[in-house]
């Protein structure tokens, strides 16, 4: 099974600040890497897929990078609305795996 | 729009069955992988199953090997999760969650259900 290490776990961030998490798979996926938000009670909501693709109605605040083994969400300038919880998702083979999750609070 | 409605949650006992549905609607239901994944109290996401858009392949987690099983029923747009021998480690919210790509093979998640809480405990 592939292993997705994300990190940070936690991230205590000020609005307008920029945050980088990162994901690194266990073997190459190529670009089979997504990336979601998900804020308490809800679903999670996909921002980014194929690595770096972002996705319709998503802030352009946001932006996904990388292949094979290392990737990275960022986020250029952080606004109130962005503080939740981010997951990376490697889709390369079965079984898909998430990341263990980057908590973002607020400073 | 893409809308996925999960049902069949609930409170069982150690060692019950239970089988969760999900119905779809508002995209082309036959052409897309589907997949389950939960989030335990407090906890991360954990994928558990998926299957292609015709239902001939079916892949589960180690965790749930044996024990769950994903079907879909094309005719209805329903996809369905069968969870035996239940144990507390099962307690989660479970989502039902659209494949991205379409014709092919899956190839991650895009569109989340609102999910259905499946409580294991005696």
């Amino acid at each position: 099974d592939i292993q997705m290490t994300q990190s940070p776990s936690s991230v205590s961030a000020s609005v307008g600040d920029r945050v980088t998490i990162t994901c690194r798979a266990s073997q190459d996926i190529s670009t089979w890497l997504a990336w979601y938000q998900q804020k308490p009670g809800k679903a999670p909501k996909l921002l980014i897929s194929a690595a770096s693709s972002l996705q319709s109605g998503v802030p352009s605040r946001f932006s996904g990078s990388g292949s094979g083994t290392d990737f990275t969400l960022t986020i250029s300038s952080l606004q109130p609305e962005d503080f939740a919880t981010y997951y990376c998702l490697q889709a390369n083979s079965f079984p898909f795996t998430f990341g263990q999750g980057t908590r973002l609070e607020i400073k | 729009q893409v809308q996925l409605v999960e049902s069949g949650g609930g409170v069982v006992q150690p060692g019950w069955s239970l089988r969760l549905s999900c119905a779809a609607s508002g995209f082309t239901f036959t052409s897309s992988g589907m997949h389950w994944v939960r989030q335990a109290p407090g906890k991360g996401l954990e994928w558990v199953a998926g299957i292609s858009y015709d239902g001939i392949n079916k892949y589960h987690s180690d965790s749930v090997k044996g024990r769950f099983t994903i079907s879909r029923d094309n005719s209805n747009d329903k996809v369905y999760l069968q969870m035996n021998s239940l144990t507390a480690e099962d307690t989660a919210v479970y989502y039902c969650a659209k494949d991205q790509n379409t014709y092919g093979p899956p190839r991650g998640v895009d569109v989340w259900g609102q999910g259905t809480t499946v409580t294991v405990s005696s």
